[in-house]
């Protein structure tokens, strides 16, 4: 999946404990996004995030949600008090610098699938 | 509100025939339309896209078709192997990043 790194694989959580997903993009690349897949249904954006600033996170629940990319590191996706309905699949994607107004192809992880117990 | 369709869960065909897939969406302002493989257990793979600009676009056997009128683009695999037994997503986005993908659809193809 053109580098991109996700890891744990598979994350089992009780419910409310804290879920931690994180996300090393392509070599390269400065644009990541998230995206959910519930069981049965298409990717759901989450959030874009460019180093150390968040873009758009209109896809992403107001609460218990949040994402950071930092200057050093991976990107993290981090649920607080989770719920059973968080139960999914947790895709990651980088891109290169898009140009202004134009659209990069996305390249996905192989994704984190969250249980919650 | 379900954006982009893919209105057939699962699709069989046999090996060495012709797989086509389909896809309709709702959004006259998405220019930009994409097929993912995924196979169970890993991430979506990209396979090929298409810009809004043109009406097909090919690489090697698989072929894009997009007809603009009526919001619809399938993608053709030809000859069908095994290894494209897998779901395929289609995704469409209107000039941003945001990607809006369909359910998917199950390919099995048949040795």
């Amino acid at each position: 999946n053109a580098g991109v790194m996700q890891n744990p694989r598979h994350l089992v959580r009780r419910r409310g404990q804290e879920a931690r997903l994180r996300c090393s993009p392509v070599k390269g690349h400065s644009h990541v996004y998230w995206y959910r897949q519930l069981p049965e249904e298409g990717l759901k954006f989450m959030v874009y995030l460019q180093k150390e600033n968040i873009i758009d996170e209109s896809g992403m629940p107001k609460e218990r949600f949040s994402a950071e990319f930092p200057k050093e590191g991976p990107s993290i996706l981090r649920i607080q008090q989770v719920v059973r309905g968080d139960s999914a699949a947790y895709f990651c994607a980088s891109s290169p610098e898009p140009d202004r107004g134009s659209t990069d192809t996305q390249y996905f992880g192989p994704g984190t699938r969250l249980t919650v117990l | 509100d379900q954006q982009v369709k893919q209105n057939s869960p699962s699709l069989s065909v046999q090996e060495g025939r012709i797989s086509i897939l389909n896809c309709d969406y709702t959004n006259s302002m998405f220019d930009y339309f994409l097929w993912y493989k995924k196979y169970p257990a890993e991430g979506p793979t990209f396979l090929i896209s298409i810009s809004s600009i043109k009406d097909k676009n090919e690489d090697g056997r698989f072929t894009v078709f997009l007809n603009k009128s009526a919001k619809h683009l399938s993608l053709h695999i030809v000859p069908s192997q095994p290894g494209d037994s897998a779901v395929y997503f289609c995704a469409a986005s209107a000039g941003t990043y945001k990607y809006i993908f369909g359910t998917g659809t199950r390919l099995k193809v048949l040795a």
